[in-house]
């Protein structure tokens, strides 16, 4: 099993583009979840969502939009990036049945915007 | 959710048992405490869970006393390689509410050959 992969591992923007970040896991997990990570800082919940077809914001939702169209894609997409978007984003996941604090994370995109 | 307090950092020889504590005064009656690990330009990576009392794994030990007010994470014989960014999070572990893992800043443990 791969895991929980994302794509891409880095990128630059200029602001006002828009991209998005995909995430995968082949492990079935209903739950997936988008972090942000800043320099010197823990994590903070942007999204998450719950199953197929279903999210819902977390702690630092503004400026950030998904989708998981499929149970095992959560996709994260910034319509207009702004330098404040900087950062590292992970993806992470679990099943229902496990612990919601013993969560699988990606290995991030760090993305910078110019 | 409960807020908790842990060292910035931490030094240690390689081969040395390191303790990390965690304090969690405001911990409830249904959080549990959970501990994770980061390397440099990696994602956290799930190390150990409890309740109360100790738990151990292949990877650490943690303690937790009956106040449950505190924890502590210990990494036995430490090498290099263990050498990353250690957090604890207390919080409920299943039903409404507890989607959302809160990290701290964490303790940077640096091992030193």
């Amino acid at each position: 099993n791969a895991g929980v992969t994302q794509t891409p591992k880095f990128r630059v923007l200029k602001t006002g583009q828009s991209m998005t970040l995909l995430c995968a896991q082949d492990m079935n997990h209903e739950y997936m979840y988008w972090y942000r990570q800043d320099p010197g800082m823990g994590l903070r919940l942007i999204h998450y969502s719950v199953g197929e077809g279903t999210t819902a914001k977390g702690e630092v939702p503004d400026g950030y939009n998904v989708s998981r169209l499929k149970k095992q894609n959560f996709l994260l997409g910034l319509e207009s990036a702004a330098p404040s978007q900087t950062s590292v984003y992970f993806c992470a996941s679990h099943k229902r049945e496990g612990s919601y604090n013993e969560q699988f994370f990606g290995p991030g995109t760090r993305l910078t915007v110019l | 959710l409960a807020k908790t307090t842990q060292p910035i950092s931490m030094d240690s020889y390689e081969g040395q048992e390191v303790n990390i504590t965690c304090s969690h005064n405001n911990i409830a009656t249904n959080d549990y405490i959970t501990w994770y690990q980061q390397f440099p330009s990696q994602g956290p990576r799930f190390i150990i869970q409890g309740y109360k009392t100790k738990v151990t794994n292949e990877v650490a030990s943690l303690f937790i006393p009956a106040d449950r007010k505190s924890s502590t994470l210990s990494l036995p014989r430490v090498s290099l390689s263990d050498t990353a960014v250690y957090y604890c999070l207390v919080g409920p572990n299943s039903g409404a509410g507890s989607y959302q893992l809160t990290f701290g800043k964490g303790t940077k443990l640096s091992v030193i050959p």
